[in-house]
């Protein structure tokens, strides 16, 4: 099976400041038939369901604040928050896809708090 | 804009079947791919399965022996069947639009939580 593992599992960060998480695939998510990494971010909050930020990779949802930014490549990405608001506390998820056979992997979650 | 809503029990007996039903508004059912996914109190996501338009299914390699996915196209609606039920799932059951492209889970029901318990 394939393994997402996110570190660290829980962060503080001072409001202003940057954030950074990191996710590492047991496997490489890097498809090549198009030459795109299928990982994921999610958001969430207490009693919500997760919210789309990002996938592949780097490509921002529609409405998500550019504040949030996502990068990596094959095994190891990267959540960045360039400049923490009191709004942005949650637990982050990565997801990636695999193809053979399909299947939708979850990292373990990394809880962002304020400092 | 996509919309989904869960609606089922929220208390299923041990060896039990549970069944959840997913509505969809706001986008069409050959738009996306349907699916379930599952978190247990206090801790993460895991996904289940999912539902094409056409009925084809496709389920975690780990997780598919139990779950059944269908698709109502007319009422708009999917649905999940879990069969033999334990307290091991115990969670938030959540549906899910998941795009045909990115292979992301973009549009998110509320969740619904289902124990179970005698």
């Amino acid at each position: 099976d394939i393994v997402m593992t996110q570190s660290p599992d829980s962060l503080a960060v001072s409001l202003g400041e940057r954030a950074t998480i990191n996710c590492k695939s047991s496997q490489n998510v890097l498809s090549t038939s198009n030459n795109k990494n299928y990982l994921a971010w999610y958001q969430q909050k207490p009693g919500q369901p997760p919210k789309l930020l990002i996938y592949w990779t780097s490509i921002r949802e529609s409405g998500v604040p550019d504040r949030f930014s996502g990068s990596g490549s094959g095994t190891d990405f990267t959540l960045t928050i360039s400049s923490l608001q009191a709004e942005d506390v949650a637990v982050y998820y990565c997801q990636q896809y695999d193809n053979t056979p399909p299947r939708y992997t979850f990292g373990q979650g990394t809880k962002l708090e304020i400092k | 804009q996509v919309q989904l809503q869960e609606s089922g029990p929220g208390l299923v007996k041990p060896s039990e079947t549970l069944s959840l039903t997913c509505s969809v508004s706001g986008g069409s059912m050959n738009s996306h791919y349907w699916s379930w996914i599952r978190q247990p109190p206090g801790k993460g996501l895991e996904w289940i399965g999912y539902v094409f338009y056409s009925g084809s299914t496709t389920y975690s390699p780990s997780l598919r022996s139990r779950f059944t996915i269908s698709v109502d196209t007319s009422k708009k609606q999917f649905s999940l069947m879990l069969s033999s039920v334990t307290a091991a799932d115990t969670a938030v059951y959540f549906c899910a639009s998941l795009a045909t492209a990115d292979m992301s889970f973009d549009h998110w029901g509320q969740g619904i939580l289902v124990t179970v318990s005698s």
